[in-house]
Order: structure tokens, then C-alpha cells, then sequence
């Protein structure tokens, strides 16, 4: 089955303790970014990555860092963890075309990640 | 900062009722519009797109109609079913960009049975 994995699912943590959450997709797709979801804010990037070794900032970087050593895994660190990270959080990939269809921008998502930081 | 400007925040509608969920943008350089829809506990899911050169896509029950001139486009709903019920983003894509997603801030749909 074509999907977007991430984990864990839920993580109750505590100021400055580093974490990781794991992202893999299984569609051999060049794009991969990191959205974080809070109410009223809709979603907005953090980060993303255009292929293997390729990464850069989105809207909202500051306190996360990625990496991108193979094509199928981009896991999202906080390295200091802090109250205001506390959010959802969700990992996307699509393929990278330029197609004429209206569907060539689908961005495929997983099933989130929520993060507390106490 | 791009945006999109997503109304109304939240929706309530009778089941056989039309939903519509109205989005803004500010700049003309985009093209490609899609509706996100996502149900509680999972991940955003592309509902329906359409690129600028034509004003209304259907595909079910779902249709996305699109004002150029006046830079909306909307989300409508037909026969609205408790099944709909969930949080639904629109978003934009930049014509320099075949990556990048600017997310309004979504609506939570209810359809009462």
C-alpha cells in the first residue's frame, strides 16, 4: 500500500529533551516536506526537501532541524525542545513533475504526529 | 507573506443541505488550487483541484468554483451527508513553483443527520 509513515504517533515530553519523529514514504517520491497543524493557523511548513541531500526552510524553521540521507526517510529533529513546539504535526511527499493534469501538485500525507513538550 | 484567506472557520449544515466554503487569495501568480480534506485523526487528503483556465470542476458531489477576476475560489458541497463532516483546507499553488502549498486555515464542517 502506497503511504506516508510517521512515529510516534503521540509524544509527551519535557523542555530541552531532544527527539526525533520519523517520517518514510514508500512512492519513491523526490519531494518530502514537514508541516506543523495548530488550531486556526492551518498548516504551515517547516521544512522541506527537494531530493536526497536537498533541504530548506519553510515558513516556520526556527527550533527544528531535518536531514534527507535517502530518498524514502526525512525525520524532523527538535534538538531543545520548547512549550510553544507543542502541536501537530504532519509529514507530506509527492512526486516531483510539472504535469499539465490538475492533480501534479498532490501532496501526500501521513497520519500526524502530536507533540506535547511540557 | 502570501495568503489565503479561508471563511467561514466553522459550518454547520442539515444533511441533504449545500455546503460552501469560500477561499480569497491575494496575488494572481498561482495556478493550481486544490481542496484539502481531513478527517479527525489522519492526515490532510486531496479532495479536488482545478488549474485557472476554467472556472468550475465537478466530481460528484463536490464542486470547486472559480472566480479569476475577482481571485476566489469555492468549495461546494451537494446533499451534504454526516460523512462529510471533517476540516477542509484550500490552498494555492505559485506559478514558479510545482512544490510549494499556501494552506488557508481550514473549516470544520458538521452535517447534522
Amino acid at each position: 500500500e502506497a503511504q506516508v509513515t510517521q512515529n510516534p504517533r503521540y509524544l509527551i515530553t519535557v523542555t530541552g529533551k531532544k527527539l526525533t519523529v520519523t517520517c518514510s514514504q514508500n512512492m519513491n517520491h523526490e519531494y518530502m516536506s514537514w508541516y506543523r497543524q495548530d488550531p486556526g493557523l492551518g498548516l504551515r511548513q517547516i521544512y522541506y526537501s527537494m531530493n536526497v541531500e536537498v533541504t530548506d526552510k519553510g515558513d516556520v524553521p526556527e527550533g527544528y532541524k531535518v536531514s534527507r540521507k535517502e530518498k524514502r526517510n526525512f525525520p524532523l529533529i527538535l534538538e531543545s525542545p520548547s512549550p510553544n513546539q507543542t502541536s501537530l504535526y504532519f509529514c507530506a511527499s509527492k512526486k516531483d513533475s510539472k504535469g499539465t493534469s490538475a492533480y501534479y501538485n498532490e501532496q501526500f500525507f501521513g497520519p500526524g504526529t502530536r507533540l506535547t513538550v511540557l | 507573506q502570501q495568503q489565503v484567506k479561508q471563511s467561514p472557520q466553522s459550518l454547520i449544515v442539515q444533511k441533504g443541505g449545500i455546503s460552501i466554503i469560500n477561499c480569497a487569495y491575494e496575488n494572481t501568480a498561482f495556478d493550481y488550487f486544490p481542496w484539502y480534506q481531513q478527517f479527525p485523526g489522519k492526515g490532510p487528503a486531496l479532495l479536488i483541484a482545478i488549474r485557472p483556465d476554467v472556472s468550475e470542476k465537478k466530481e460528484g458531489r463536490f464542486t470547486i468554483s472559480f472566480n479569476k477576476s475577482a481571485k476566489q475560489f469555492s468549495l461546494h458541497i451537494m446533499d451534504s451527508q454526516p460523512g462529510d463532516s471533517a476540516t477542509y483546507f484550500c490552498a494555492v499553488t505559485p506559478l514558479d513553483s510545482n512544490y510549494q502549498l499556501i494552506w488557508g486555515a481550514g473549516t470544520k464542517l458538521i452535517i447534522k443527520p
